[in-house]
């Protein structure tokens, strides 16, 4: 069954603090792997594009890798800010006419 | 402006009524999808369309309709509101569909809650 997981449910960290969050599935065939993230009371919002021949990607403080091999995906959030707060989401694409969505994990950031 | 705008933002009905929930986008985009949300499940896909004249039924279809009035318009009906849909809906466009690397971009979402 093609499943996206992640973990862990819920974080708690300090401002200033470097994450890592992860996502782990069993989909198969791989097409690419997406992370978002929701702020509350908003939609999703794209940070990461990850394709089967890329291992890391940046963007600003965020860094997503990706290893194919394992089925597993980090997103890696590097001295945190209060406005990182929210619930970041995995998405793999099997195939062109399908995506399977994590159930998020949700980050808290505290001064 | 948001580019991808959804009405209401928030609905408490009644079981049994009729709910339509409206989606527009300033993007430009030829797909159109609906999503729901609930606590502790993915976004689960209900219909999308690839144009004006495309609908498909997504893995949770069932006591859901839709319409795509333009490019620019889909809107999402409940006939017969039931409690267990109640959730967050979400209205998400793209650029060419799944069949590529384009993110697909989201409206802030309706909660809808059935009594």
């Amino acid at each position: 069954k093609n499943q996206v997981e992640q973990s862990p449910q819920s974080l708690i960290i300090l401002e200033g603090k470097n994450c890592t969050l992860q996502c782990n599935y069993t989909v198969s065939p791989f097409s690419n792997l997406r992370w978002y993230k929701q702020d509350t009371g908003r939609g999703p919002v794209s940070l990461t594009i990850m394709t089967f021949s890329e291992n890391t990607k940046s963007n600003g403080r965020y860094t997503a890798t990706l290893d194919a091999d394992t089925k597993q995906s980090s997103l890696h959030i590097t001295a945190s800010q209060l406005s990182d707060s929210a619930s970041y989401i995995c998405v793999v694409r099997p195939t062109p006419d399908k995506l399977i969505f994590g159930t998020g994990t949700r980050l808290q950031v505290f001064p | 402006d948001a580019d991808v705008t959804q009405t209401p933002r928030n609905r408490i009905t009644k079981t049994g009524k009729r709910i339509m929930l409206e989606c527009s986008q300033t993007k430009g985009h030829d797909r159109m999808y609906w999503y729901r949300q609930d606590p502790g499940l993915g976004l689960r896909l209900i219909y999308y369309s690839f144009d004006v004249k495309d609908i498909n039924k997504g893995e949770i279809s069932d006591g859901y309709s839709v319409s795509r009035q333009a490019q620019a318009k889909f809107s999402l009906s409940l006939e017969s509101a039931i409690p267990n849909q109640t959730a967050l809906y979400f209205c998400a466009t793209s650029d060419s569909g799944f069949a590529s690397g384009q993110p697909q971009h989201f409206g802030d979402g309706t909660r809808l809650s059935i009594l």
